[in-house]
């Protein structure tokens, strides 16, 4: 069975970071990229990034340049997207997403069930 | 970048009626536009990629068309089960934008 499964809530302080992780399993991690997707409370989807396995190659929104990793782990097929100097701004549900490489593609034809970060004073 | 500007931003419509939304773009992106479906407490879930190809397991009232700068996705036969708020995406160049969103609901 293909899933994404991701870790789980987090609660951080103003100005700290947070690391989600992405579990994938059910396929070849390394032929497919990961992009990472949040919805804030009340607000629509917003595409972070997207890391190509198989080179390692990202690219990162504009909005999140400087403060946004986003990594893989082939041995544990495992990605992961670090995000820092946290505020309120940043509190949403999170959503890795696997991104189907191919001729025409597919930018999200799996997803992780959510990640919920909370920051808060 | 390139805009995206999605239509309606919500709609009600009763089970069985025709429902099309509609996404357009600010410059060409050929066919590189996906839809997905967000229901209420759950993960996106993505219907067509491709402008028009359907994904894999998705039902045969949904459908989507259009390429350039104007899109469609369009639901024959709306169920109860199809509320939910839809997205389109274009993903030619990036940044991999998402229009704004339409929520769908029941009459």
């Amino acid at each position: 069975q293909v899933q994404l499964v991701q870790s789980g809530g987090e609660v951080k302080k103003p100005g700290a970071s947070v690391k989600v992780s992405c579990k994938a399993s059910g396929y070849t991690f390394r032929s497919y990229g990961i992009s990472w997707v949040r919805r804030a409370p009340g607000q629509g989807l917003e595409w972070m990034g997207w890391v190509r396995d198989i080179r390692g190659d990202t690219v990162y929104a504009q909005k999140f340049q400087g403060r946004l990793t986003m990594t893989t782990d082939s041995s544990t097929n495992t990605a992961y997207m670090e995000l820092r100097s946290l505020t309120s701004d940043d509190t949403a549900m999170y959503y890795c997403a696997r991104v189907r490489i191919a001729v025409t593609g597919n930018p999200g034809d799996i997803w992780g069930q959510g990640t919920l970060v909370t920051v808060s004073s | 970048d390139i805009q995206m500007t999605q239509s309606p931003s919500s709609l009600s419509a009763s089970v069985g009626d025709r429902v099309t939304i509609t996404c357009r773009t600010s410059q060409d992106i050929r066919n590189f536009l996906a839809w997905y479906q967000q229901r209420p407490g759950r993960e996106p879930k993505v219907l067509i990629f491709g402008a028009s190809t359907v994904e894999s397991g998705v039902p045969s009232r949904f459908s989507g068309s259009g390429s350039g700068t104007d899109f469609t996705l369009t639901i024959n036969s709306l169920l109860p089960e199809d509320v939910a708020t839809y997205y389109c995406q274009k993903y030619d160049t990036v940044p991999w934008t998402f229009g704004q969103g339409t929520t769908v609901d029941i009459k």
